[in-house]
């Protein structure tokens, strides 16, 4: 069965510090995989997905995600944090049914303290 | 810019109503979802057209029902509300290409009492 897991419920980081969200998935064939971000009352912002190639993807506000194939991990990156990076955010996978439809992690909360 | 709106920001229903909430996308996407979001559940999908007068189950149909009759509207209809109802509904389209991101409307928090 396909699944997106979020070990990390929140990941709280200083302000100015690297930050990483983490993403494991589990799917039959290649990923199609997707980040969101979610600020209070707010629907879901697309940030980045990867479909094939580079390994590194570069998204909105400055946010990247690292395909590892081997480990089964899309994880969700920045360099240096601001205090309005603080949201939720969701990883996600294509479902293999050609529908379109999508499977979302539980979702990780990011605090990001000035 | 593609834009998806919802009736409702915030609604708030008795138990044994029947709610409508209505979904509109402007970009001539074939594909349309609802989702239903609870804190620890991340989003679970309700149902999803993939064409006019079209719609499949997602993994959580039970108690709700949706109706497609044009193509930039999809309509989510709770037949009788629960209070186990309550929840963040949002709502998102996608083309045909399936490599396209969804692109989600802003949400209604449906009130259960």
């Amino acid at each position: 069965a396909q699944s997106v897991a979020q070990p990390e419920d929140q990941v709280n980081v200083a302000e100015g510090n690297p930050l990483t969200v983490k993403c494991t998935y589990s799917v039959s064939g290649n990923p199609y995989l997707f980040w969101y971000v979610q600020y209070p009352n707010r629907g879901l912002q697309f940030l980045l997905k990867y479909i094939t190639g580079d390994n590194l993807v570069k998204g909105s506000y400055g946010f990247e995600a690292e395909f590892n194939k081997s480990q089964t991990s899309f994880h969700l990156k920045k360099p240096s944090a601001l205090v309005s990076d603080s949201a939720l955010y969701f990883c996600a996978v294509r479902d293999i049914s050609n529908t379109g439809k999508l499977i979302f992690g539980q979702g990780t909360t990011l605090q990001v303290k000035p | 810019d593609v834009k998806v709106t919802q009736s409702s920001r915030y609604l708030v229903k008795r138990t044994g109503e029947k709610v409508f909430l209505e979904c509109v996308q402007d970009m001539d996407h074939e594909n349309m979802f609802w989702y239903r979001q609870d804190p620890g559940l991340g989003l679970r999908l309700i149902y999803f057209s993939y064409d006019v007068k079209m719609k499949e189950k997602g993994d959580i149909p039970e108690g709700y029902s949706v109706s497609r009759e044009k193509k930039e509207r999809f309509s989510l209809i709770l037949e009788s509300a629960s209070t186990n109802q309550t929840s963040m509904y949002l709502c998102a389209s996608t083309g045909r290409t399936l490599l396209y991101e969804q692109y989600f409307g802003p949400g209604t928090r449906l009130t259960v009492t």
